[in-house]
């Protein structure tokens, strides 16, 4: 079973420009995240997806990141304008449709982010 | 409320020691805690979860302790192997309404031969 795809693996930017990381999720997996990992930080949650649709994503900093996936597979998360701390890696992840809170997530290697 | 709260940030066992990594929590409608095992340039997989009708689970040498009253719950590795070098992660969640994944800050464990 392939696992959790993600691109760019590294990304090194200006501030004030943008990017988009994409993730492909395991196979049939419904419920897909995208969590922030600071240098030395566990990873915190921006937004959750089940499906296509929104779950959770009162952690995202609206007025520069976004997230959509469309038909309920791919994901793309966008930054614009990036700040300086927005340096972290991204990580996306999916979760098995009927597992609940207790279902394990599987994790992509993540897309490192740095903001000059 | 929603923090989950991890020590030590950095530990160094010798091979065949016990690694204790320790995790506090404030809310008490968690009622789910796994531990997730990250290896560098990896994402975090999950290692061990305990939920709190048990006080302990063990998994082959990775034991979860879990203490109700104090909110608290530790991950114990027996027999430390270099292999075992990683960073992990103490999290929690409420079960209900599939709510979401609070991690801790992430011990660095190395493990020397």
């Amino acid at each position: 079973e392939a696992g959790v795809a993600q691109s760019p693996r590294y990304k090194i930017i200006e501030k004030r420009q943008s990017v988009a990381f994409w993730c492909n999720p395991i196979s049939g997996h419904a419920t897909l995240y995208w969590y922030q990992q600071i240098l030395g930080q566990g990873p915190k949650l921006l937004i959750q997806f089940q499906n296509n649709g929104v779950v959770d994503d009162s952690q995202l900093p609206k007025d520069r990141f976004s997230a959509e996936r469309l038909k309920g597979v791919d994901s793309t998360l966008k930054i614009q304008p990036a700040k300086l701390e927005d340096s972290a890696v991204y990580l996306c992840a999916s979760r098995k449709p009927g597992t609940g809170s207790t279902g394990e997530l599987f994790f992509g290697e993540g897309s490192r982010l740095t903001v000059l | 409320q929603q923090q989950v709260k991890q020590s030590p940030q950095s530990l160094i066992v010798q091979k065949g020691g016990i690694s204790i990594i320790n995790c506090a929590y404030e809310n008490t409608a968690f009622d789910y805690f796994p531990w997730y095992q990250q290896f560098p340039g990896k994402g975090p997989a999950l290692l061990i979860a305990i939920r709190p009708d048990v006080s302990e689970k063990k998994e082959g040498r990775f034991t979860i302790s879990f203490n109700k009253s104090a909110k608290q719950f530790s991950l114990h590795i027996m027999d430390s192997q270099p292999g075992d070098s990683a960073t992990y992660f103490c999290a929690a969640a409420r079960i209900q309404g599939a709510q979401k994944l609070v991690f801790g800050q992430g011990t660095r464990l190395t493990i020397n031969p």
